[in-house]
């Protein structure tokens, strides 16, 4: 079965930085695009950030360009939120989500599979 | 940005009732438009890609319709469990956006 982990998330101070994970495990991980979603409290769904199949290209959403970084290791099955210069309206519970198609560039492609999500509070 | 704008943002029914919710898109964006259910305190569950494709294991009373701007999610013989919020997605071009999410309430 497909699974999606998160961790890393807790209660940071503005200005700070945290480091979200995304262990996977049941399918090729190094075939798919991943993503970061992010819903602050009693609000929509934002996507946040993506990173292709092939590694090689990543998107940001406006919102938070310059500051967050996705990353991944094919070798952990794991992809990487780095998270500075954070600001109160961070605050939300960040989800992974795969995009369903293996080597795709994400266009066109829903989101089929996705964690439980973990906390993140940016509060002086 | 593409936006896209639900309505109705909150609708109160009763259970065997038909749910009927709009997805506008603010230019067209072919049929890449998906839709998920998230129930309190989950995660979002994908219910229809593509604007009507079915995903196996979700109930036949979920469907969907429409392509370019406007887009339906259709929930037939409403019951307790589809209490939840709808959102839908676009994946046609960069950034990918949400709707603002429809709240079914069971009456």
């Amino acid at each position: 079965d497909v699974q999606l982990l998160e961790s890393g998330g807790g209660l940071v101070q503005p200005g700070g930085s945290l480091r979200l994970s995304c262990a996977a495990s049941g399918f090729s991980f190094a075939n798919y695009g991943m993503n970061w979603v992010r819903q602050a409290p009693g609000k929509g769904l934002e996507w946040v950030a993506t990173f292709t199949s092939d590694r090689a290209r990543t998107h940001y959403a406006d919102s938070v360009k310059g500051r967050f970084t996705i990353s991944g290791d094919n070798s952990k099955n794991t992809v990487y939120l780095q998270m500075n210069s954070l600001r109160v309206e961070d605050t939300a519970r960040y989800y992974c989500a795969r995009w369903s198609k293996p080597y795709s560039d994400g266009f066109g492609v829903e989101f089929d599979y996705w964690g439980q999500g973990t906390q993140v509070t940016v509060s002086s | 940005e593409i936006v896209l704008t639900q309505s109705p943002d909150f609708q109160s029914v009763t259970p065997n009732d038909k749910v009927t919710i709009t997805c506008r898109a603010s230019q067209s964006i072919g049929t890449s438009l998906h839709w998920y259910q998230q129930k309190p305190d989950q995660s979002p569950k994908l219910l229809i890609k593509y604007a009507s494709q079915s995903i196996s294991g979700v109930p036949s009373r979920f469907s969907g319709s429409g392509s370019g701007t406007e887009f339906t999610l259709i929930i037939n013989s409403l019951e307790a469990e589809d209490a939840a919020t709808y959102y839908c997605h676009q994946s046609s071009g960069l950034p990918q956006t949400f709707g603002q999410g429809t709240k079914v309430e069971i009456k």
